[in-house]
């Protein structure tokens, strides 16, 4: 079936050095969402990517979509440990289902 | 705070049995998603509600159940409760129907089957 493939499963970074989450589908996605949830949290939308090859930030945080808008990848740069939680993304599948990636939980070291 | 308020925060029942967690979507969505969300299974969506009408399906078992209300909160029922319904349940809402659009999700009801 369409999966939402999403590596790595965990990463643990000392504070200040770089963080990337990466996603794959196994079928070209019409948009891909990433979100982030806390330790004992809900998921937040971080950010929806729509068009090929688009690049979109938000201060440390940068996402892009792929030229064939089948993977999509988060990094953070000089992570911190507000950071710490687990990185989302989602796709829609048919427009009828959401499907999302298995996550990656970042935890930083002070 | 999202907007979106689910109840209750805890539910422990045993297996067999059936029960029914509320959501309220934040003031002006009209879309109301369900999912559940597991260690073995990540984050899996249910069932979307738009205005009141299913909108779309995704792995949600026969036993379970949804519906929207006029008022616009949901209702999602779990019946014939086994060991492995055990987990979080989050709500989400959204102003449109289009299941892409940007969801708030609720604080989720956290279940336990026993």
């Amino acid at each position: 079936g369409q999966q939402v493939m999403q590596i790595p499963q965990y990463q643990h970074v000392q504070e200040g050095e770089d963080f990337t989450t990466y996603c794959n589908s196994s079928t070209t996605l019409s948009n891909i969402q990433w979100y982030k949830q806390r330790p004992g949290g809900h998921p937040v939308f971080l950010i929806q990517l729509v068009k090929s090859g688009e690049v979109k930030k938000q201060k440390r945080l940068t996402f892009q979509f792929g030229e064939a808008k089948k993977n999509s990848s988060l990094h953070i740069t000089a992570t911190q440990t507000t950071d710490v939680g687990t990185y989302f993304c989602a796709g829609p599948y048919n427009n009828n289902d959401m499907r999302f990636g298995a996550g990656t939980r970042l935890t930083v070291k002070p | 705070d999202s907007g979106v308020t689910q109840t209750p925060k805890h539910l422990i029942t045993a297996t067999g049995q059936r029960v029914t967690l509320r959501c309220s979507p934040r003031s002006g969505d009209l879309s109301v998603y369900w999912y559940q969300q597991s260690l073995d299974q990540g984050l899996q969506f249910l069932i979307q509600y738009y205005n009141g009408e299913e909108r779309a399906k995704g792995n949600i078992l026969e036993r379970f159940s949804a519906q929207q209300f006029p008022d616009l909160h949901s209702e999602l029922n779990l019946s014939s409760l086994e060991l492995g319904d055990s987990a979080l349940y989050f709500c989400a809402s959204s102003v449109a129907g289009a299941i892409s659009n940007e969801q708030f999700f609720g604080p989720g009801t956290r279940l336990t089957v026993l």
